[in-house]
């Protein structure tokens, strides 16, 4: 079945460590996108990649990094930038050139320790 | 600023009680209303898009329907496993890609 992988599920992490969240698509789909969601916001953009070797910064880019050198991956890490990393970290891919919604992954619960 | 607003918080509902959420929105203009459910510790999935005024869309015991400046999901006699939390976002026409927009979410409890 086609579907967006995300791993690990719960990720812990020490303050000053850089943590990569994995997010995998086999949908075919050319857009990937990570969002943050904390309790009683909405989810909030951090990064979204329309194209291989592309991306650009979203609403919320300081402390965190991606990478998009092949279609089906899009990894975030988690920098020791961020001051406030504790949140669910969701990925999402789409189809471009149309609207089109998203297919999002089950989402990485990140807790600093 | 492109901004979506939904209402209320938090619903509870007893079982066949029949409601509504709305999602209200502020954008330059619009590509696309997206409706989804989330729930707990799991990523949203999609439920339906809507692209103009008028423009009605019908799932089991749910239906959503859009104005110019707001959507309503109707909810007709519904039951626990309905309970979940359901957000809203919209495409502005103006965004380069197809950035969404997310508003806070409704969370929906049915008791049986």
């Amino acid at each position: 079945d086609g579907g967006i992988t995300q791993s690990p599920k719960y990720l812990f992490r020490k303050e000053g460590q850089n943590v990569t969240l994995s997010c995998e698509q086999n949908l075919n789909h050319d857009a990937m996108y990570w969002y943050r969601q904390d309790p009683g916001q909405g989810l909030r953009l951090i990064y979204y990649s329309q194209i291989v070797n592309d991306f650009q910064k979203g609403d919320i880019a300081e402390g965190y990094s991606v990478s998009r050198e092949k279609k089906e991956s899009f990894p975030l890490t988690v920098t020791s930038a961020q001051k406030n990393p504790t949140a669910f970290y969701l990925c999402a891919s789409s189809r471009t050139g149309a609207i089109y919604g998203y297919t999002f992954g089950s989402g990485t619960r990140l807790t600093v320790v | 600023e492109d901004q979506v607003t939904q209402s209320p918080e938090a619903l509870r509902l007893q079982e066949g009680e029949s409601s509504s959420l709305n999602c209200s929105y502020t954008v330059s203009g619009l590509r696309g209303l997206f409706w989804y459910r989330q729930d707990p510790g799991k990523g949203p999935e999609f439920l339906f898009t809507l692209y103009s005024a008028g423009e009605e869309k019908e799932k089991e015991r749910l239906k959503a329907t859009l104005t110019k400046k707001e959507s309503f999901l109707h909810i007709t006699a519904p039951k626990p496993e309905d309970s979940a939390t359901y957000l809203c976002a919209v495409q502005p026409t103006l965004q380069g890609a197809q950035k969404l927009v997310f508003g806070q979410g409704t969370r929906l409890t049915i008791n049986p």
